[in-house]
Order: structure tokens, then sequence, then C-alpha cells
């Protein structure tokens, strides 16, 4: 089955630094990508979902990449503020799959310091 | 608030008790999920209803753990009997359809303690 790996599980950066976070994944179906933000004490919420057709995806603040070929999908919040400090989760879903099953992505807990 | 909500939000048991975890999803939401958040292994699949019915049950966690949902708008997860390593935070999440590109809503979890 899917097997999903996130990388780095912890990172701190300064304020006005980029943070690197990375995902493999390993089923070459998977078509469906989504980052998840958990912030101290609160439920994870959704940062962005991207298909497999898009390899760039810009929000406020932060850019998703998806290489399909190496099957890796990364998330680089740039300029990052206090504010950014959470738990971050990848998640892959088999767009071929009835079930629709999510396979997540063990965590980063980023840090930024004043 | 609309979104999932699971109670409690803390529990502390002592070993060999019999715990149940409690969750309402969004209203109108066909998918639920349980999962079991640790720091070391992230977010483990325990569940999943699809329309009240059970899809999948993670294999790893069926000894113990048992979820139920009787209605549409009501979960249960039946940890018995609960052990320290059961100690986590347990997480609801909901999803309105069954298309693998819809977003999961969470609620904010149970944080047990197993003593």
């Amino acid at each position: 089955g899917e097997q999903v790996e996130q990388r780095p599980p912890h990172l701190s950066v300064r304020e006005g630094d980029s943070a690197f976070i990375t995902c493999t994944y390993t089923d070459p179906n998977s078509y469906y990508f989504f980052w998840y933000k958990q912030e101290p004490g609160a439920s994870l919420q959704l940062l962005m979902k991207v298909f497999s057709s898009t390899e760039i995806n810009e929000g406020q603040g932060f850019t998703v990449l998806l290489n399909k070929k190496d099957k890796r999908l990364s998330l680089n919040l740039t300029a990052a503020h206090p504010g950014d400090s959470a738990a971050y989760f990848c998640a892959v879903s088999d767009g071929g799959s009835a079930l629709g099953r999510l396979h997540f992505g063990a965590g980063t807990q980023l840090i930024v310091i004043p | 608030d609309a979104g999932v909500t699971q109670t409690p939000r803390h529990e502390v048991a002592e070993k060999g008790q019999t715990i149940i975890l409690k969750c309402e999803p969004v209203s109108g939401h066909n998918d639920l999920f349980w999962y079991r958040q640790t720091k070391i292994q992230g977010l483990e699949l325990l569940s999943y209803f699809r329309s009240k019915s059970l899809m999948e049950d993670g294999g790893a966690f069926k000894d113990r753990f048992k979820a139920e949902m009787l209605n549409s708008s009501f979960s249960t997860l039946k940890i018995q009997p609960t052990e320290p390593k059961d100690s986590a935070v347990y997480l609801c999440a909901s999803r309105q359809g069954q298309l693998s590109n819809e977003r999961l809503f969470f609620g904010h979890g149970t944080k047990l303690s197993v003593l």
C-alpha cells in the first residue's frame, strides 16, 4: 500500500527565513495531495489541495511543489513569521480508489523564532 | 460552529478501564474517520465509515478498538480495555462525499491519558 514519508520531523527557522517541508510517496497512481496545518490546541485545517496535473501552487505566503517523476510533494513557507509556528501534515489520496482513503505523513513541527 | 464536535476534550483512564469517545460530524457529511495521533507515528487510521457503513477497520487496532456509527450524526469509539500505550490524541474527521479529492474536516480531538 501507499507509504508517505515526511521530512523533517522538526524544523526551527528565524522569522523572515524560508521553511521547506517534503513528503515522498510510493504509489504512482496517487492523484490528489493535501497539506494540513495544525496550530497548538487547534484542529487540523486544510492549507492547500493540489491535483497531479498542477506542479506549482501558490498560496498566501507559501508555495506547494509537486514532482510526479520523483513522487515528491513539498511545502515552502516563504518569509516565515511566528504565526506559521504549527504542525504541518501532508496527505496523499489514491484517485483510483473507490474508498478515497487518505495517507498522512507523520508531520513536521515548525517553530518560527522571532 | 457547525464543524466536527468531539467530546470529551480530555480523558484520563486507568489501565484496564473502558472508555468511550464521541464524535458528531459536520451535518450532511457521509464519510467519517477516526484517527489516532501521536508524535512518533503521526495520524493512524482506526476506522472509516461511509453512509454509516464500516468501510475500513484499522487492522492493528481491531482487538481493543471498536468504532460505531448508529446514525449519520453520531459516532463512538470504544477502547476496551485501555492500556498505557493508548495514550494519544484521538481525532474524528468527516467528509461530504465519496470523492478522494475532497478535504477532511477535523475535530479538536480527545486527548487520552492512560495511567
